[in-house]
């Protein structure tokens, strides 16, 4: 089955300082992915649309400037969550669409646990 | 997006079959059912999706009623393993330019009992 992987796992880092998240489909092309921040007890919300070669699409309420999503190749989104404060802990997960099909089966990757002191 | 209902939670015991219900009295008739399960600190991993006819695979089977307001995601036995939260979301078939969001709800949160 297609696989998506995310690094790292999980992060602790100060605030101010900015993070950066990978998600790679590791055996298929993706023109499309996805990212979604889940808080305790909560469900998955979708933050961004992630499209190759063009600019993300943010869902209502989320800061694009700060939430910054780079989609550089086929395989490959970034997210950066730039100058992180304790309310932007959370788990952080990527998803991947399979090319050429219609019915919207995504993968989804482990997740990132993202922790700001 | 058309929007979907299932119960909070539901038990089971292992090696017995569970039966997850969702029903969605608005969906459209290009909107495909999945189904996607997430275990705790994990991300959400993809069981089975369909249209209109039924479907099976090596993880369940969807069984879609006729008028497909309604579905059933079918575990032939559970075991521990399938502890999880299990989410039943529509999403439209995709076209050019179209994202193809996935809206998670609330999901059932399924427990097995040894």
């Amino acid at each position: 089955g297609a696989v998506v992987s995310q690094h790292p796992s999980w992060v602790i880092c100060k605030s101010g300082t900015s993070v950066k998240i990978e998600c790679r489909s590791l055996d298929f092309q993706a023109t499309t992915m996805f990212w979604y921040r889940q808080f305790p007890k909560q469900s998955l919300m979708l933050m961004a649309t992630s499209n190759e070669g063009s600019k993300a699409t943010y869902e209502q309420g989320v800061e694009k400037d700060k939430f910054l999503i780079n989609h550089a190749s086929l395989t490959l989104s970034t997210l950066t969550v730039t100058s992180a404060h304790p309310e932007d802990s959370s788990f952080y997960i990527c998803s991947a669409r399979l090319l050429d099909r219609d019915d919207n089966e995504q993968f989804f990757g482990p997740g990132t646990r993202l922790t700001v002191l | 997006d058309a929007k979907t209902t299932q119960p909070n939670s539901m038990e089971s015991n292992e090696e017995e079959p569970v039966h997850l219900p969702c029903n969605h009295s608005t969906i459209s008739g290009t909107d495909y059912i999945h189904w996607y399960r997430q275990l705790p600190s994990q991300g959400p991993e993809y069981v089975i999706h369909g249209l209109t006819s039924n479907v099976n695979n090596r993880m369940a089977s969807l069984a879609i009623a006729e008028d497909r307001k309604s579905s059933t995601l079918i575990l032939h036995r559970a075991t521990l393993r399938d502890a999880a939260v299990y989410y039943c979301i529509l999403s439209p078939r995709i076209y050019g330019g179209s994202q193809g969001n996935l809206i998670f709800g609330k999901g059932t949160k399924l427990s097995v009992k040894p």
